[in-house]
């Protein structure tokens, strides 16, 4: 079982629509969570943390259920721009104490005109 | 440079042919990550140095697989004997510092294709 799991999608979405991805992890002593955004041949970009009482960006929702290790990623408004790959990351201590970021495979994003 | 420089972009590499990929991370950055990305899926860790040392290099798929960053700035990912399976992204990335509260910064990649 991969530590990070995502639904691949792809997800097909009209512009203005709402969507919602979930991830899930397995390592019980992860410490911080994110969401990461790659565009198609980009590399991957920090899209928001993910904090426990769960956080908001502008059109962005990001929850943490530590309980049952779960993480979501809503979208409101959907629009043009937000076709992308979304990437659920797990952070994991390395040796030294640096972050190691440990991903999912991504869920892919295309909005609709 | 502003952000973190990877080179080259693209390579072609015959399969059995060595190739070498360079990070140059953004300047006083500490730590520096290797990470590879198959098609279709998510980056893979591959190795960690902190400064000129490489502390995590539990990732690299085979012997074949060496990594250095001799005075803690400029690293270099070499694959040696390459084969089919090594194509995929390089990604490298680099943070200020030691601790988790660091933001990671990536380069954009070099794409390996091995034929």
């Amino acid at each position: 079982r991969k530590e990070v799991e995502q639904d691949p999608g792809p997800f097909n979405v009209p512009e203005g629509a709402t969507v919602a991805f979930n991830c899930t992890y397995s390592n019980s002593a992860s410490q911080s969570f994110f969401w990461y955004r790659q565009d198609c041949r980009k590399e991957p970009k920090l899209l928001m943390s993910v904090y426990s009482s769960g956080n908001e960006d502008g059109r962005f929702t990001a929850q943490l259920n530590r309980a049952s290790q779960y993480i979501s990623l809503l979208i409101r408004d959907s629009k043009l721009s937000d076709s992308a790959t979304y990437l659920c990351v797990v952070n994991s201590l390395l040796k030294g104490s640096a972050r190691q970021l440990t991903f999912g495979s991504g869920t892919q994003l295309t909005v609709l005109p | 440079g502003a952000g973190v420089s990877q080179s080259p972009r693209y390579k072609v590499a015959k399969r059995g042919q060595d190739v070498a990929l360079r990070c140059d991370p953004i300047s006083g950055h500490v730590s520096l990550f290797w990470y590879q990305q198959a098609l279709g899926q998510g980056p893979e860790f591959l190795t960690y140095f902190q400064n000129e040392a490489q502390l995590d290099k539990s990732g690299l798929p085979s012997d074949r697989f060496f990594a250095e960053r001799p005075e803690g700035s400029v690293s270099t990912l070499k694959i040696q004997r390459t084969q089919q399976e090594d194509s995929a992204v390089y990604l490298c990335a680099s943070s200020l510092g030691r601790g988790t509260g660091n933001t990671i910064y990536f380069g954009e990649g070099s794409w390996l294709t091995v034929v």
